[in-house]
C-alpha cells in the first residue's frame, strides 16, 4: 500500500524556521495537503495543491514540492504553531487518500 | 459550513459502529463535494476511511472495505458511517469532513470518540 514519510518529531526556536518533510513515491504526480493539529481539536487545512494557502492561514506557512519529497515551511515559528502537522496525498490513480504518520513540531 | 458527528459513544465488540453527520451551510447535493470519515486513534495519527458522493458512489479504504458502508440522506443533509465487527482497535475518534474538489479536506466536524469495550 502506498505510504508517506514524515518525520515524527521537529523542533524550533521561536521566530527560526521549521521544515517538515513529507516522502512519497506520487509526488510529484500527485498534490500534497498539509493540516494542523492542535491538542484536543479536529485538523485544520493549512496547505493545498502543493503550495496554496486557505483564507486565514498565516503567510508564514507555505509548501513547496521537490521530486518525491513535498515540504511545509513555517517561517519564523511562534508559540501559536506548536501542533501536530499531517501530509496527504493520493495513490496515483487519484482514488485512494493516505495520511502521513504526523510530525509533532515543538516550538522551544 | 458546519459538520457535526453523532452517534453512540460506546459499541460493544463484534458490534456495529454507526455514526452520523449533519452538515449545514452547504448542500450534500453539491457535485463539487465527496463526504468523507476519518478516524484517529488514540495518540496515533489519520486514517482516511472513505468517502460517498451525493449520488451514492463511495470509495472506502482498502484496509477497511469488507466492514465499511457509507450512505447519504440528502433531505436530512446527513452521511453516515456504519463499521462492522469492530474491535478493540477501532476505539478512535472519528471525524467527519467535506473534501472539495481539489481542496481536499477543508471543513471537519469536531470529532466523537467512539470506545468499544463491554
Amino acid at each position: 500500500s502506498y505510504k508517506l514519510t514524515q518525520p515524527p518529531s521537529v523542533s524550533v526556536s521561536p521566530g527560526q524556521t521549521a521544515r517538515i518533510t513529507c516522502s512519497g513515491d506520487a509526488f510529484p504526480k500527485m498534490y500534497a495537503y498539509w493540516y494542523q493539529q492542535k491538542a484536543g481539536q479536529a485538523p485544520v487545512l493549512v496547505i493545498f495543491k502543493d503550495y496554496e494557502r486557505p483564507s486565514g492561514i498565516p503567510e508564514r506557512l507555505s509548501g513547496s514540492t521537490s521530486g518525491t519529497t513535498a515540504t511545509l515551511t513555517i517561517s519564523g515559528a511562534q508559540a501559536e504553531d506548536e501542533a501536530d502537522y499531517y501530509c496527504q496525498s493520493a495513490d496515483t490513480t487519484g482514488t485512494y487518500v493516505v495520511f502521513g504518520g504526523g510530525t509533532k513540531l515543538t516550538v522551544l | 459550513v458546519q459538520l457535526q458527528e453523532s452517534g453512540p459513544g460506546l459499541v460493544n465488540p463484534s458490534q456495529t459502529l454507526s455514526l452520523t453527520c449533519t452538515v449545514s451551510g452547504d448542500f450534500i447535493s453539491n457535485s463539487d463535494n465527496y463526504w468523507t470519515w476519518i478516524r484517529q486513534q488514540p495518540g496515533q495519527g489519520l486514517e482516511w476511511i472513505g468517502y460517498i458522493y451525493y449520488s451514492g458512489d463511495t470509495y472506502y479504504n482498502p484496509s477497511l472495505k469488507s466492514r465499511v458502508t457509507m450512505s447519504v440522506d440528502t433531505p436530512k443533509s446527513q452521511f453516515s458511517l456504519k463499521l462492522t465487527s469492530v474491535t478493540a482497535a477501532d476505539t478512535a475518534v472519528y471525524y467527519c469532513a467535506r473534501k472539495r474538489g481539489d481542496r481536499n479536506f477543508d471543513y471537519w466536524g469536531q470529532g466523537t470518540l467512539v470506545t468499544v469495550s463491554s
